[in-house]
């Protein structure tokens, strides 16, 4: 089936550094989507791509999906302590299944 | 508006008992997913509705199961309890849409279920 892998699962920068994270599929996406979620919170939707090449920013977030729909990458500008959640990527597979796979999640821990 | 509303919050349940899960979707949107998150695992589909049919089924054992109602209002049950079945059981609405999501999924803030 299909899989949706981020690694690593934890990272830890310094306030102020940029971060960047990856996330691969073992199949061609129909859309990509991320979400953050905060400690002891729930996650709470940021963004969907979902043309190939597709590129969108928010503030210092920025979203891009790959050329083959395959993976796709957030990359934070100059991190803040805000910036401190746990950071998923989701995938629905082409085809008709609506399904919606989450990666694992990557944990970012910003030091200020 | 109001949020994804979960219900209860939090649970206490000894192995072998079952427990009902309610979740109340954001109003006007009609497709309800439930996913289970352990900090092993991440975020796990447990299965999707969309007015009152199954539409997706994840992974889990047949203990695992869930309804939709006509106000789109979605219970899931657990039968049998184990301990391995302790996680943060979330649920998420989106608008209608049949086929591919267009928008993303709103979470609620889960239930905290503790199998003891």
């Amino acid at each position: 089936g299909q899989q949706v892998m981020q690694i690593p699962q934890y990272q830890h920068v310094q306030e102020g550094e940029d971060f960047t994270t990856y996330c691969n599929s073992s199949t061609t996406l129909s859309n990509i989507q991320w979400y953050k979620q905060r400690p002891g919170g729930h996650p709470v939707f940021l963004i969907q791509l979902v043309k190939s090449g597709e590129v969108k920013k928010q503030k210092r977030l920025t979203f891009q999906f790959g050329e083959a729909k395959k993976n796709s990458s957030l990359h934070i500008t100059a991190t803040q302590t805000t910036d401190v959640g746990t950071y998923f990527c989701a995938g629905t597979d082409t085809g008709a299944n609506s399904k919606l796979t989450f990666g694992k999640g990557i944990t970012l821990s910003v030091r200020p | 508006k109001a949020g994804v509303t979960q219900t209860p919050r939090y649970l206490i349940k000894t192995r072998g008992q079952q427990v009902t899960l309610s979740c109340s979707p954001i109003s006007g949107h009609r497709s309800v997913s439930w996913y289970q998150q352990t900090p092993g695992q991440g975020l796990q589909f447990l299965f999707e509705y969309f007015s009152e049919t199954q539409r997706n089924k994840g992974n889990f054992p047949g203990r695992f199961s869930g309804r939709q109602f006509s106000n789109s209002r979605s219970e899931m049950n657990v039968s049998t309890l184990e301990l391995g079945d302790s996680a943060l059981y979330l649920c998420a609405s989106r608008r209608p849409a049949r086929g591919l999501p267009r928008e993303g999924y709103t979470f609620g803030s889960g239930t905290r279920l503790t199998v003891v």
